[in-house]
């Protein structure tokens, strides 16, 4: 099993452009997250969803949209990058109610500089 | 909504020294809380976690406790090791529904050897 993969690695943007980031998980997972990491500030919800067609605001939404159209996929997209963006972007998924630990599964996480 | 303090941000330890990481959140209603560790350039990954009804939970060389009155929890890491330099971050959620995380801000944790 592949677990969490992330598409693309590294992205460099300019202002205004858009991008979509993919998400794939291969473990059946119902619940899947997007987070953002900056120094200092550790890992912040941005997007998640609990199940295929569902999603859902997290901490800091503003300025990204997702969609989960397929449950095995979840895609981050950026319309219009503002540097205030550049971060590294790690999805997760998880199986719901798992006892005893509702471990999430971490993607290798997309580097993206917005100039 | 529920917010995770940690501390401290940077700790560096002797080798074979013990290592404290303490956190707080403000959620009573919170009742799950793992901790992550993040090697450089890695993807986080858990490492143990502790649920509201256990005071203390113990893996090997790494431990939890959690004060629920207090609403503070911490991670306990004993006989430091050179590969336990990573960022560890704690986290809390509620049991069922959505199960977000909420994550501290973590610790930069070096080993000295």
């Amino acid at each position: 099993n592949a677990g969490v993969t992330q598409t693309p690695k590294f992205r460099v943007l300019k202002t205004g452009q858009s991008m979509t980031l993919l998400c794939a998980q291969d473990m059946n997972h119902e619940y899947m997250y997007w987070y953002r990491q900056d120094p200092g500030m550790g890992l912040r919800l941005i997007h998640y969803s609990v199940g295929e067609g569902t999603t859902a605001k997290g901490e800091v939404p503003d300025g990204y949209n997702v969609s989960r159209l397929k449950k095995q996929n979840f895609l981050l997209g950026l319309e219009s990058a503002a540097p205030s963006q550049t971060s590294v972007y790690f999805c997760a998924s998880s199986r719901p109610g798992t006892l005893p630990r509702n471990e999430q599964f971490f993607g290798p996480g997309t580097r993206l500089t917005v100039l | 909504g529920e917010n995770v303090e940690q501390h401290p941000s940077t700790l560096s330890v002797q080798e074979g020294d013990s290592a404290v990481i303490k956190c707080t959140y403000s959620d009573s209603a919170s009742n799950y809380f793992p901790w992550y560790k993040q090697e450089l350039g890695k993807r986080p990954q858990l490492i143990i976690d502790i649920r509201s009804n256990v005071g203390e939970k113990k893996d090997q060389r790494i431990a939890v406790t959690l004060n629920k009155t207090a609403k503070h929890f911490s991670l306990h890491i004993t006989e430091t090791q050179p590969e336990d330099s990573a960022v560890y971050f704690c986290a809390a959620s509620k049991d069922f529904g959505n199960e977000k995380l909420t994550f501290g801000t973590g610790t930069r944790l070096t080993i000295i050897p």
